[in-house]
């Protein structure tokens, strides 16, 4: 059993949706939880981070985890066509501890 | 600008040819990573390197070598490349305070690999 595991999609939705993207893990000492964004032949970037548990909003995005589930989850607000990406789920259990990637989830909005 | 470079972006080689990949950073990183990306499977770490001539193993080492002989370069050398390493690559780094505590780290744009 993989400790993060995201489903692959390729999810489509129509401009102005609201996407709900999630992400299940096994591993209960994971305390910082990501999502990278990648771009088709782009590297991933940071797109949030939280810590623990909770919810964290930045502009259309609002990342949530909950930890009792080990279950963390990304909305986007008002999908944008340029929010076609993949996107990863990523975490980790501290500071200095590596990193643990899901498969990503492609994202298509239709305009 | 702040970044982190690879090259080549494509290469196509055959089993056995010996070829590096480098990657740059020009923030001052100490941290540096390899990682291969591969449908389903997403992003796997070959190798890290906490800082100059400090290398470890990630979770799929075998058949892969590194080197951190310079603070902002960190090769990736495949001695004798096989069809299994046929894959995108990235490298990534990241400071070892602020953000990167949280899990920041900074892609370079990949090297797509098929070994015939």
């Amino acid at each position: 059993q993989k400790e993060v595991e995201q489903d692959p999609g390729p999810l489509s939705v129509p401009e102005g949706a609201i996407v709900s993207l999630n992400c299940t893990y096994s591993n209960s000492a994971f305390q910082y939880f990501m999502w990278y964004r990648q771009y088709s032949r782009k590297g991933p970037e940071l797109l949030m981070y939280t810590y623990s548990s909770g919810n964290k909003e930045d502009g259309r995005f609002t990342a949530q985890v909950d930890k009792s589930s080990k279950y963390i989850s990304l909305f986007i607000r008002d999908s944008q066509p340029s929010d076609s990406a993949t996107y990863l789920c990523a975490m980790k259990a501290s500071s200095a501890s590596k990193i643990i990637f899901g498969s990503g989830t492609r994202l298509s909005i239709r305009p | 600008e702040a970044q982190v470079t690879q090259n080549p972006r494509y290469l196509i080689t055959v089993t056995g040819k010996k070829l590096t990949v480098t990657c740059s950073q020009n923030m001052n990183h100490e941290y540096m990573s390899w990682y291969r990306q591969d449908p389903g499977l997403g992003l796997r770490q070959i190798y890290y390197s906490m800082n100059v001539e400090v290398t470890d193993k990630g979770d799929v080492p075998e058949g892969y070598k590194v080197s951190r002989k310079e603070k902002r370069n960190f090769p990736l050398i495949l001695e004798s490349p096989s069809p299994n390493q046929t894959s995108l690559y990235f490298c990534a780094s990241s400071s070892l305070t602020g953000l990167a505590g949280a899990g920041e780290q900074f892609f370079g744009p990949g090297t797509r690999l098929t070994v015939l």
